[in-house]
């Protein structure tokens, strides 16, 4: 299986603040890369996939990058909706497996 | 507006088998180019990928589940479900169903959950 490494594993930040979340796959996957977020209660909601692509009414706060083994989640001018964990997960062969997610928390 | 909605026993007994349906509305679970997936989420392991199955009813499971779970569509009732054998206090979790579906950028498709359903909590204990 391919290993998914996400860091930091928490993240402390405030209102208006810009994080960058990373994400490393243990083989090349391509763009094969899709965040999520997910809020406490609730299911994972998907923002970006391949890598890069906004899923369609996701904020333009939110950005990706990378390809091949090390990949990055930014979220520009953080909002208080933001605050949530967020995992990332390849689809570059099954079985797709997730990084161990990144709480994001009121500094 | 498509919807998932997870069914089933919340408290299952050790060596007996876990099963949850998952009610699509809003497609059909026959309908191209989705698949229809299962996925668990433990405080300790975190998100894992069960498995799925396609809208022509081809299944894909996790090799670590291989031998213990079943996953099957019924399209006269629009759901499909998942069985789990012999299960251990490893496998509470909360279970979510959700699709799973194709993006095209630039002609390269890109596999992705883009609806999900609101989860059900599955405790294993007798």
């Amino acid at each position: 299986d391919i290993r998914m490494t996400q860091s930091p594993s928490s993240l402390s930040a405030s209102v208006g603040d810009r994080v960058s979340i990373t994400c490393r796959a243990s083989q090349g996957i391509g763009s094969y890369l899709n965040w999520y977020q997910q809020r406490p209660g609730e299911a994972p909601k998907v923002l970006i996939f391949g890598a890069s692509t906004l899923r369609s009414g996701v904020p333009s706060r939110f950005s990706g990058s990378g390809s091949g083994t090390d990949f990055t989640l930014t979220i520009n001018t953080l909002q208080p909706e933001d605050f949530a964990s967020y995992f990332c997960q390849h689809s570059y062969m099954t079985p797709y497996t997730f990084g161990q997610g990144t709480k994001l928390e009121f500094k | 507006q498509v919807q998932l909605q997870e069914s089933g026993p919340g408290l299952v007994k050790p060596s007996e088998t876990l099963s949850l349906t998952c009610t699509v509305s809003g497609a059909s679970v026959n309908s191209e180019p989705y698949y229809w997936t299962w996925i668990r989420q433990t405080p300790g392991k975190g998100l894992d990928y069960i498995g799925y199955i396609s809208n022509n009813g081809k299944t894909d499971y996790n090799p670590s589940l291989n031998s213990r779970v079943t996953i099957s569509a019924d399209t006269a009732k629009n759901h499909f479900s998942l069985r789990l054998s012999s299960v251990t206090a490893a496998d509470t979790a909360v279970y979510y169903c959700a699709r799973l579906t194709i993006g095209d950028v630039w002609s390269i498709y890109y596999y992705y959950m883009d609806v999900w359903g609101k989860g059900t909590t599955v405790t294993v204990s007798s």
